[in-house]
């Protein structure tokens, strides 16, 4: 099956800072999500981002399909941000394979 | 905003009892599904449904596990005897794929603790 691989896999963050999480994938790929775990467990839709660009308040994301990886940037890191971030493809067959995850604590 | 939710947050119970995961998905949604997340590890893909059957199941999904849509608007899953690795985090998704959306959206999850 496909691979998918998060970096890096715990990231510490002081208040206000910027920062990149990077997702890898082995195969060609027709979705592609990106999601925060917040401390309770609930997965919250970050991006749906195949391809492209895409800019929400703080969080953009960039998926270069062609080579296989996509970004996810936080800017002015918050205490709320802290989590687990989780990226997800779909191989063209509706269920999604999940990275590992990348940990970020945000310090105030 | 239209969202999944789910039902109970959290359910305890015994090795060996059936359990039943209540699932709400977004009503205009075709597409449904159950992941699970065993605590501290990456979030797997258990079943796919669609039109009234399984669309895809994972290794995971053996016969022990069943999905049912017992009405228009429920989706469940049911594990016939639980097992003390079957304790995990349980989420419920749906996609419309209608216009070629694939988005799967989750629900909040039901927290499954076997003892």
């Amino acid at each position: 099956g496909i691979q998918v691989e998060q970096s890096p896999p715990d990231l510490i963050l002081q208040e206000g800072a910027n920062s990149t999480l990077r997702c890898n994938f082995s195969d060609s790929v027709n979705n592609l999500q990106w999601f925060h775990q917040n401390p309770w467990g609930q997965l919250i839709n970050l991006f749906y981002i195949p391809s492209g660009t895409k800019q929400n308040g703080r969080l953009s994301a960039t998926t270069v399909a062609t080579e296989r990886y996509s970004l996810l940037y936080i800017s002015s890191s918050q205490t709320t941000d802290s989590g687990v971030y989780f990226c997800a493809v779909d191989q063209y067959d509706y269920k999604l394979s999940f990275g590992a995850g990348t940990t970020v604590t945000v310090r105030a | 905003e239209p969202e999944v939710t789910q039902t109970p947050s959290h359910q305890v119970t015994q090795m060996g009892q059936e359990v039943i995961l209540r699932c709400v998905p977004i009503s205009n949604h075709l597409y449904f599904y159950w992941y699970r997340q065993i605590l501290g590890q990456k979030v797997e893909f258990l079943v796919s449904f669609y039109n009234n059957e399984i669309s895809e199941k994972s290794e995971i999904f053996d016969d022990q596990f069943s999905v049912e849509r017992p009405d228009g608007s429920n989706f469940t899953l049911k594990i016939r005897s639980t097992k003390l690795e079957d304790s995990a985090m349980y989420f419920c998704a749906s996609s419309d794929t209608s216009g070629g959306a694939l988005e799967q959206f989750f629900g909040p999850g039901t927290r499954l603790t076997v003892l």
